[in-house]
Order: C-alpha cells, then sequence, then structure tokens
C-alpha cells in the first residue's frame, strides 16, 4: 500500500537562513502532492501544492521539488522566520479522494 | 469568506459514551472529509462525502458514522467511545468540481475520552 513519510523527525534553522524539508513516497501511481503546516493548537494549513506532471513550483517564499524518479518530495522555506516555526506534513493525494499523511517534520526556527 | 468551522472545540466523554461532532465546510465547498489526528502523529483519514453519500472510507470501525446535509454541512458519530479515540478529529473541506481536489482544514474539536 501507499505511505507518506518525511526524512527527518525534527528540523532546527536558523532565522533567516533557507530551510529543506524531505518527504519519501512510495505508491509511484499518486499524481497530487500537498504541502501542510501545522501549529499546535490548529488545523493543518495548506501551503503548496503540485501535480505529478510537474518537477517545480513556488509560491512565496516557499518551493515544492518533486523527483518522481525516487519518488521524493521536498519542500524549500526561503528566509525562515519565527513565524514558520510549526509541524510540516506533506500527504499524498490518491485516485479514491482520501489524503494520506507522514508522521511529520517539526521546525524550529533559533532567532 | 469563511473558511472550515468545526464545533465544538473541546469535549470530554467517557468509555461507552455516544459523541457527534460538527463542521461546515468553506464557503462554495461541497465536499467534507474526516480525519482523526493522534498526539504527535499525522493525521488518518476516517471517510469523505460527497452528494450526502459516503464515497470513500479509511481503515476505522463502524462506530464510527456520518453524515452530510444538503448544505453540504457534515456530523461525524462514534459510538461505544473507547479510551483510543481520544484524538484531534479534523474536517476537510473540498470542491469535487475543480479536479484538484485541494482539501481545506478546520481548526479541529479535541476529544478526550476518560
Amino acid at each position: 500500500g501507499e505511505s507518506v513519510g518525511l526524512h527527518l523527525p525534527t528540523l532546527s534553522v536558523q532565522e533567516g537562513d533557507n530551510s529543506i524539508i524531505n518527504c519519501a513516497y512510495s505508491n509511484s501511481a499518486s499524481d497530487y502532492f500537498i504541502w501542510y503546516k501545522q501549529e499546535s493548537g490548529k488545523g493543518p494549513q495548506f501551503i503548496i501544492d503540485i501535480r505529478s506532471n510537474m518537477d517545480k513550483r513556488q509560491g512565496q517564499r516557499v518551493t515544492v521539488l518533486l523527483n518522481k524518479t525516487v519518488k521524493h518530495l521536498s519542500l524549500q522555506i526561503a528566509a525562515t522566520q519565527p513565524g514558520d516555526s510549526a509541524v510540516y506534513f506533506c500527504a499524498e493525494e490518491s485516485n479514491d479522494y482520501k489524503l494520506s499523511f507522514g508522521a511529520g517534520t517539526t521546525v524550529t526556527v533559533r532567532a | 469568506d469563511a473558511g472550515v468551522t468545526q464545533s465544538p472545540t473541546h469535549l470530554i466523554k467517557t468509555r461507552g459514551q455516544q459523541v457527534t461532532l460538527r463542521c461546515s465546510p468553506k464557503s462554495g465547498h461541497d465536499t467534507v472529509s474526516w480525519y482523526q489526528q493522534a498526539l504527535g502523529q499525522g493525521p488518518q483519514f476516517i471517510f469523505q462525502y460527497y452528494e450526502e453519500e459516503e464515497r470513500q472510507r479509511g481503515n476505522f470501525p463502524d462506530r464510527f458514522s456520518g453524515h452530510q446535509f444538503p448544505n453540504y454541512s457534515s456530523e461525524l458519530n462514534v459510538n461505544a467511545l473507547l479510551l483510543g479515540d481520544s484524538a484531534l478529529y479534523l474536517c476537510a473541506s473540498s470542491l469535487a468540481s475543480t479536479g484538484t481536489d485541494t482539501q481545506y482544514f478546520g481548526p479541529g474539536t479535541r476529544l478526550t475520552v476518560l
């Protein structure tokens, strides 16, 4: 079955530096991927998405890269700010409508 | 533009009781999905409702049931509560006709079973 996982459970980054969060997936048939940010006590917040016919997509301060050959997804955050401290989840949307999430990476921004 | 709303925010129940959680989707959305998130884990898909019917279900027992109303709002019902049902219950809404089916989440309901 499919599974979505993140390489590292925690990431500590200096304010102003760039952050890279990685995710591996196992279902090669998946065609839609989403990154969510979840702050303490809140629901997941949509950050950016990408379809399997793309390799890269950019948003405001964020970039998602998709490598279908090795089934790897990453989220890059430019100039990390204290407000970026949160748990980040990658999710895979299968053709049966459900989202499959990994366990998440906790990002802590050091001042 | 109202986002996804859920009620109540917090709930405390005892084992064996029943609970009903409520969700109103984002304005313009017609599809509602429910997820269970245990502490320190990613959300787990429970089921999805579209056109007032359950169209997909995850690996959850029949104690978990739901409903979608004509105004697209939804309820999640859990019967015979177990201690292990303690979790954050998340509702997500999407618009089926967009093709991307991007799901937007509400703030969740924190359920504690004693």
